[in-house]
């Protein structure tokens, strides 16, 4: 079965730009994780929807924004980007316990 | 203990040999704790979902314990091998709380 995709694998943006990733769930999972991971930082949680509604948010600023769609595929949104946005961004789902990961948007932020 | 940690950063393990490391958390409201392993440049891989104090589970070469009381989780590598070189990463899962507080990892590396 597919695992979780996110797109695109590589982005490189301006500082104050901003920026959409995209990650597509395994198929009947309802819940998607975001997860920041900058180096010598552990994976930092951003934000987690189910069915469409966010259901619990971490400590990031409001430039971080996301939103899931009915086939529970997310986005998330950058606005305005600063150099230390620069990172690798997870997407997680679950079906209800366990996650299963993706491979991550690496952004870099020039 | 306010915040997920592991123990040790790094690690040099000579192939064959046995290895283990450490995850603290804070016991209050625990719901989960998870283990993952990331290779370089691939997904991170879930290993073991524990919920139960005195939980012991084990997958292949690798087992892990638990213990909610004193907030702690040891991971168990036997005989190791060089695909065992990885990150080794912990999380904790609150009580009610869909979201994954991450150690910063062990980094694994295997010399053959």
């Amino acid at each position: 079965k597919a695992g979780v995709t996110q797109t695109p694998r590589y982005l490189i943006k301006t500082r104050g730009q901003q920026v959409t990733l995209s990650c597509s769930p395994i198929s009947g999972h309802r819940s998607v994780s975001w997860y920041q991971q900058t180096p010598g930082q552990g994976l930092q949680f951003l934000f987690e929807y189910f069915s469409e509604t966010q259901r619990n948010k971490g400590n990031f600023p409001g430039r971080f924004s996301g939103r899931q769609f009915s086939n529970s595929r997310s986005e998330m949104n950058v606005s305005t980007l600063e150099l230390g946005d620069s990172a690798l961004y997870l997407c997680a789902s679950s079906p209800g316990e366990g996650y299963t990961f993706g491979s991550g948007t690496r952004l870099t932020v020039v | 203990i306010l915040n997920v940690e592991q123990s040790p950063q790094s690690l040099h393990v000579q192939e064959g040999d046995s290895t283990n490391f450490t995850c603290s958390f804070p016991s209050s409201n625990f719901y989960a704790l998870h283990w993952y392993r990331w290779e370089t440049a691939k997904s991170p891989e879930a290993l073991f979902v524990m919920t139960l104090n005195g939980d012991e589970k084990k997958k292949g070469r690798i087992s892990a314990t638990l213990n909610t009381k004193e907030g702690y989780s040891y991971l168990y590598i036997k005989g190791s091998q060089p695909e065992d070189s990885a990150t080794y990463l912990c999380a904790r899962l609150r009580d009610g709380n869909e979201k994954l507080t991450f150690g910063t990892g062990t980094r694994l590396t295997i010399i053959p």
